[in-house]
């Protein structure tokens, strides 16, 4: 099982800020990996697949890079309804998740 | 615009059995990879099946393997997962998401999601 790793857990960050969220994989993925934003109560939302491409309707300000091993998504300044839970998922071996990381208001 | 919506959750004792079913709209579903995915409370997600367009591949998590069976009918637009000898870490919320039209990779629709706990 490829297993996803996401860091950190939990990032406090404020209003306007650039953050980035990071996932890892315990062996190569290629650039198969996608990210999903979850609000408490609702469903995940696609947000970014093939490691870097938006999916449709996704703002500009959602960025994803990397391969293999190493990606992370990028917000490059967040707004109000942004936070929510982030998840890595794999689909290079199966499909795997990683453990999300909840982005709150400092 | 795509929706799914899922029925059939709620509660079942310990070795009990249940039917999920998830209906789509505003897409030809039939054209489409489908999979069940689910979220135990305060948990991360976990894709537990998947089944092509056509019925006739299909795969699963080895937490549910031999347990859980997906299904679809193309035919009626909707999508099914028989769960059988429950447990309690078998307790979770269920999505049905949609892949794309070649292959299960990414989730880009997903349902609202449906609540089974078992418990005694």
């Amino acid at each position: 099982e490829v297993v996803m790793t996401q860091s950190p857990a939990t990032l406090s960050v404020s209003p306007g800020e650039r953050v980035t969220l990071s996932c890892r994989a315990s062996q190569s993925v290629s650039n198969n990996l996608a990210w999903y934003q979850q609000k408490p109560g609702q469903a995940p939302r696609l947000l970014i697949y093939g490691a870097s491409t938006r999916a449709t309707g996704v703002p500009a300000r959602f960025s994803g890079s990397g391969s293999g091993i190493e990606f992370t998504l990028t917000i490059s300044s967040l707004q109000s309804e942004d936070f929510a839970i982030y998840h890595c998922q794999q689909y290079n071996y199966w499909y795997t998740f990683g453990q999300g990381t909840k982005l709150e208001i400092k | 615009q795509v929706q799914l919506v899922e029925s059939g959750g709620g509660l079942v004792k310990p070795g009990g059995s249940l039917r999920l079913s998830c209906v789509p709209s505003g897409f030809t579903f039939g054209d489409y990879y489908m999979s069940w995915i689910r979220q135990a409370p305060g948990k991360g997600l976990e894709w537990i099946s998947y089944i092509s367009s056509n019925t006739i591949n299909t795969g699963y998590a080895d937490s549910v393997r031999g347990r859980f069976t997906i299904s679809r009918d193309n035919a009626r637009n909707s999508l099914y997962l028989q769960m059988s000898s429950l447990r309690a870490e078998d307790t979770a919320v269920y999505y049905c998401a949609r892949s794309s039209r070649s292959s299960c990779t990414w989730f880009d629709s997903w349902g609202q999601g449906v609540l089974v706990t078992v418990s005694s």
